[in-house]
């Protein structure tokens, strides 16, 4: 079975642009997160969906950040305009409601804002 | 607020010595506890889970993980580490009995363990 798959592996990109990173969470898990990896901050929880609908997205730093989920099987986490302190490691993972909690990740996508 | 405590931040061993990582979580409910694995360069995955019965939980690896309820603490522990276990390790918690929320994740510990 395919797992949960992340694009782009990596990007780069200059302050002011807009970076888009997509997810995929995998077939039949109703929950989807994503969250960010530093150095100095460890994993950091941004949002989370249950059934496509926002559950929590007290982790999202600031406006310039939005995520969107507009069906079971994709979602989208947008920076604009993106900063150099955005750059991390993003991961994006589901899970189901049957399981005990369990989290699936994603590869990740490397964000580098020059 | 729910938080994760993991006591150290890097931990660096020689081949063959045991492996002891404290985890602690503050919550007073029922818990699902996890510890993840983050090798260099990938992603994390689960190397093991405690949800309820046996406190002792074995996972992948040799690695194994001890439920203390009265301590709230949920430490991993291996007793001979190869130099494939360095890696990055986090716990987590699911402070609302696994069927709904999120993970919380401590800050994670990295291991470097010396050929």
């Amino acid at each position: 079975d395919a797992g949960v798959i992340q694009s782009p592996r990596h990007e780069v990109t200059e302050m002011g642009q807009e970076v888009t990173l997509r997810c995929k969470p995998i077939s039949g898990h109703d929950y989807l997160f994503w969250y960010r990896q530093t150095m100095m901050r460890g994993l950091e929880l941004l949002i989370y969906f249950n059934n496509n609908v926002p559950i929590d997205d007290s982790g999202m730093p600031e406006d310039r950040f939005s995520a969107k989920m507009p069906n079971a099987s994709f979602s989208t986490l947008k920076i604009q305009p993106s900063e150099p302190r955005d750059s991390a490691v993003y991961f994006c993972a589901s899970r189901t409601t049957l399981n005990t909690g369990e989290l699936f990740f994603g590869e990740g996508s490397r964000l580098t804002v020059l | 607020a729910q938080s994760v405590s993991q006591h150290n931040h890097h931990v660096i061993l020689s081949e063959a010595a045991s492996l002891e990582l404290g985890c602690n979580y503050s919550y007073g409910g029922t818990v699902n506890l996890f510890w993840y694995v983050q090798y260099p360069g990938q992603h994390l995955q689960l190397l093991l889970k405690y949800f309820s019965g046996d406190p002792l939980v074995k996972g992948i690896k040799g690695f194994e993980a001890e439920f203390i309820k009265s301590k709230f603490s949920f430490n991993l522990r291996k007793p001979s580490v190869q130099w494939s276990d360095t890696a990055e390790y986090f716990c987590a918690v699911n402070a609302e009995g696994g069927s709904q929320g999120n993970l919380i994740f401590g800050k994670g510990t990295k291991l470097s363990v010396k050929p």
